[in-house]
This record gives C-alpha cells, structure tokens and sequence, in this order.
C-alpha cells in the first residue's frame, strides 16, 4: 500500500457527460501528479500540482483540469466525455514536488474510467 | 526530448531462474531511473530507483545497473518467484524530479512459469 488513495475505484459513464476523480496524497507529500494510462498509450503525464498550485502540465487535453486542495487532496475533472477517454487514470504523490530536490513518486491505485 | 525504449515487452522464465529487462534513454540529462512493478488491477510501485552517481543498486533479489555511456539501465530480478509475475516500467527523468520531463518506457510484462 502506497499510501495514495483514490476515489472511485470504478466509473462507468456515457459520452458527453462530465466526471470527477479525487486523489489523496501520501500523509506529507506536498505535490500530486495525474497520469493516464491506456493500452496503446501507456502512462501518460497529466499534470502536476505542488501546494494548491499547478507546477507542470503535460498531454492534457482542454477538456480536462484539475485542482490541489489545501489539504493537499486534488480532483481531476474530465468534461465533454469521448470513448477514447477510457482509461486507468492514476494519481501519484511525493514529498517535494520536485524542483531542487530529489524525490520520488508513489502510485494510488488508480480509477478505471468506461465511457459507453 | 526523452525517449525511453524497453526490451522485452513480454518476458516468460522460469520459477528460480533470473529475468533482465533493459532500457535505453535518449537525453543525457537524464540522472534519475525508477522501475516500477505495476500488478493486475493496482497502480505502479516503486520497486528500485538509481541516481546517475551510481553505476549499480541491490536490494535483496532486485538489482539495477546503470550505464551512462551508453545510456542504459537494466533490471535484475534473480532467484524469481511467481509473484513477481506482472507488468515492469522503467523510466528517466532528470533529478530534481521534473513530471513534466518523466518518461515512461511502454513496460515488460514478466510471467513466472511454474
């Protein structure tokens, strides 16, 4: 157990509708990663939060946004669902958040995303 | 930008003997490799990681060494054990960790016959 916690485990929805995952870090960790994983893409960085502010972004798409709490907890919202949004979306957490300091990622369990 | 190549996208030893998955990285700047072990249905887990001022790193049964040169990195795994069946990643990145410059290789699924 990582210690990364996610909410929910499963979620199944029709296309165009709208949903969100929540992410809980490790007790201490200060940054929050998203990654999508899918069977032709493999893990995909999303974006980054560091605090409650966002620290780096990656193959996020304008449908997709995310927000860091402050109690450090964040959620991704996915909006205007397509079929290829499926996908095991993961959440990671570390220390540090990165920048100027060595760290490392630990993993939740992810949420498994079905658009019908 | 990084690039990272992993071999062998499917791997089967047997129970006992040893498995090896390589990486390659493109960027120098890379000096930090984590390998992650991803089981069914659960996320990625930090298995073992080197930083670029080593060349070799064990833990028990699970090793990585670390080439520069020619920029690669390779996991060890010996004496295997059917749980070590599941999906391996390897990654680089440049430390300070930068998410948004960590590359993930496509991963190695490992099955230990029996």
């Amino acid at each position: 157990d990582s210690g990364v916690t996610q909410t929910p485990k499963h979620l199944i929805t029709a296309t165009g509708q709208r949903v969100t995952l929540r992410c809980s870090p490790r007790s201490g960790d200060l940054s929050v990663y998203w990654y999508q994983q899918s069977l032709d893409q493999g893990l995909q960085f999303l974006i980054q939060y560091y605090n409650g502010e966002e620290r780096a972004k990656g193959n996020i798409l304008e449908r997709f946004s995310a927000q860091q709490f402050p109690d450090l907890h964040s959620e991704l919202n996915l909006s205007s669902l397509e079929l290829g949004d499926s996908a095991l979306y993961f959440c990671a957490s570390s220390p540090q958040g990165g920048r100027g300091v060595t760290d490392t990622q630990y993993f939740g369990p992810g949420t498994r995303l079905t658009v019908l | 930008g990084e690039n990272v190549e992993q071999h062998p996208s499917t791997l089967s030893v047997q129970e006992g003997d040893s498995a090896v998955i390589k990486c390659t990285y493109s960027d120098s700047a890379s000096n930090y490799f984590p390998w992650y072990k991803q089981e069914l249905g659960k996320g990625p887990q930090l298995i073992i990681d080197i930083r670029s001022n080593v060349g070799e790193k064990k833990d028990q049964r699970i090793a990585v060494t670390l080439n520069k040169t020619a920029k690669h990195f390779s996991l060890h795994i010996t004496e295997t054990q059917p749980e070590d069946s599941a999906v391996y990643f390897c990654a680089a990145s440049i430390a300070p960790l930068d998410a948004s410059k960590i590359i993930f290789g496509s991963g190695t699924r490992l099955s230990i016959r029996p």
